[in-house]
């Protein structure tokens, strides 16, 4: 059964250090998404890839996010500082165009303290 | 910005009792998502549905489409402690399903036994 996989699920760091969250999209989706999840704002897309090109990355804080995706396997989500307001769950999905289903990862638990 | 207004957006209702929740929106989608998510996992989808006035059954869940695709209903028959969970609704817009959802808060359902 195709799974996306995120590394790692839990991470605890301080404020001021550097963040780096992974992500193995299903072998033959073409798009990847990263969506960062509270309990007060739910689910916030934060960039979206297709075929590995960044097509939106307005949902992010761009001077201490960035999102790669180095090649068709892997994806990268980079906090850098991190800040305690980044505390939050972290998810990747991947999917295919036009209306098909995502599939999400479980997540990276981030604190930042 | 299309939003999606879910609600309630905490429900807790004994075993084998019905309900009803609701995703809502000022604007029109091409096509809306249900999902559910448990605890520590990733958004699971649950159905799409595409053609506005569509109901589709899922076992004892039964999903609808508004006539005018703004909003979107899920109704559980007898429910079950098994149902507990965050239903989240996902609208996409006209670039498709693997364009960006824009997600609701998503309903917290909890079955008591």
């Amino acid at each position: 059964d195709a799974r996306v996989t995120q590394t790692p699920r839990h991470k605890v760091t301080e404020m001021g250090q550097e963040v780096t969250m992974r992500c193995q999209p299903i072998l033959g989706h073409n798009t990847v998404f990263w969506y960062r999840q509270t309990m007060m704002q739910g689910l916030e897309l934060l960039a979206y890839f297709r075929n590995r090109a960044p097509l939106d990355d307005s949902g992010m804080p761009k001077d201490r996010f960035s999102a790669e995706m180095p090649d068709a396997t892997l994806a990268t989500l980079k906090i850098q500082p991190s800040e305690p307001r980044d505390s939050a769950v972290y998810f990747c999905a991947s999917g295919l165009e036009r209306n098909s289903p995502l599939h999400f990862g479980n997540g990276t638990r981030l604190t930042v303290t | 910005t299309q939003l999606l207004e879910q609600s309630p957006q905490f429900l807790s209702i004994q075993e084998g009792e019905n309900l009803t929740v609701y995703c809502n929106s000022s604007s029109v989608f091409s096509s809306l998502q249900w999902y559910r998510q448990e605890p520590g996992e990733g958004p699971v989808l649950l159905v799409t549905v595409v053609t506005g006035g569509e109901v589709k059954k899922l076992k004892r869940l039964t999903f609808q489409f508004g006539d005018a695709r703004k909003d979107s209903s899920l109704h559980i028959t007898a429910a079950q402690p098994g149902d507990t969970g965050l239903y989240l609704c996902a609208g996409a817009g006209s670039g498709g399903g693997a364009d960006g959802l824009t997600f609701g808060k998503g309903t917290h359902l909890i079955i008591q036994p």
